[in-house]
């Protein structure tokens, strides 16, 4: 069965600095891999998604993922964090084989930014 | 274009008694989710349906139903409300062509049962 590990709850960084943000995932078949982005007391927005094109893939707001199938990783990065980017993320892996498209949802990582 | 839209945004139950909650978009999607969202976890589905007339269960549908009886809304009723059943519920629809594969998400209904 597919699953999905974040491995950080929380993850601080200051502004200006790189984010990293860790996802491992498990599936049988070869998996779609998306990042969301919940803002406090918002919704959810997709980031960015990989679906077996280019294993590096990149987002909305200056966000990229790679890939690795070796690893069976899909971490987030961003070479420089704003303020802005203080929120919640969620790595979801949707297994190929689901015709019924269920997503599978990490437990999340809290970004914090310090100024 | 609105997009994804829920009602209410927040509610409080007391133990046994019964709501429903709206969602409806209007972007002509063919499948529709009701997922809840609790601290320290990811989302997860309580029900979903692939069209117009249909439902199924996911991960956690006890206590919780649903219909759709017309493609722009989906309907989960809860009967008998319990405090386990405090969350936050986010719908979400996706388009069936092409492989975009993305999800659109209503704001979120925060529900409080006591």
């Amino acid at each position: 069965a597919q699953s999905v590990t974040q491995l950080d709850s929380h993850v601080s960084v200051s502004e200006g600095t790189p984010v990293l943000l860790r996802c491992n995932y498990s599936s049988s078949y070869s998996p779609s891999l998306f990042w969301y982005v919940q803002h406090p007391n918002k919704g959810l927005q997709l980031l960015l998604k990989y679906t077996s094109a280019a294993t590096l893939v990149k987002g909305i707001n200056g966000f990229e993922a790679e890939f690795k199938k070796s690893e069976t990783s899909f971490h987030l990065t961003k070479p420089s964090a704003h303020m802005s980017d203080a929120a919640e993320y969620f790595c979801v892996v949707r297994d190929s084989m689901d015709s019924n498209y269920q997503l599978i949802w990490g437990a999340g990582t809290k970004l914090i930014i310090k100024p | 274009n609105a997009g994804v839209t829920q009602t209410p945004k927040f509610r409080v139950l007391k133990t046994g008694q019964s709501m429903t909650l709206l969602c409806a978009q209007d972007m002509n999607h063919e499948y529709m989710y009701w997922y809840r969202q609790d601290p320290g976890m990811g989302l997860r589905l309580i029900h979903y349906s692939v069209g117009e007339g249909t439902t199924a269960k996911g991960e956690v549908p006890d206590g919780y139903n649903v219909s759709r009886l017309k493609k722009q809304n989906f309907l989960l009723g809860l009967e008998s409300a319990a405090p386990s059943q405090t969350s936050v519920y986010f719908c979400a629809s996706r388009d069936s062509e092409g492989d975009s594969y993305e999800q659109y998400f209503g704001p979120g209904t925060r529900l409080t049962v006591t």
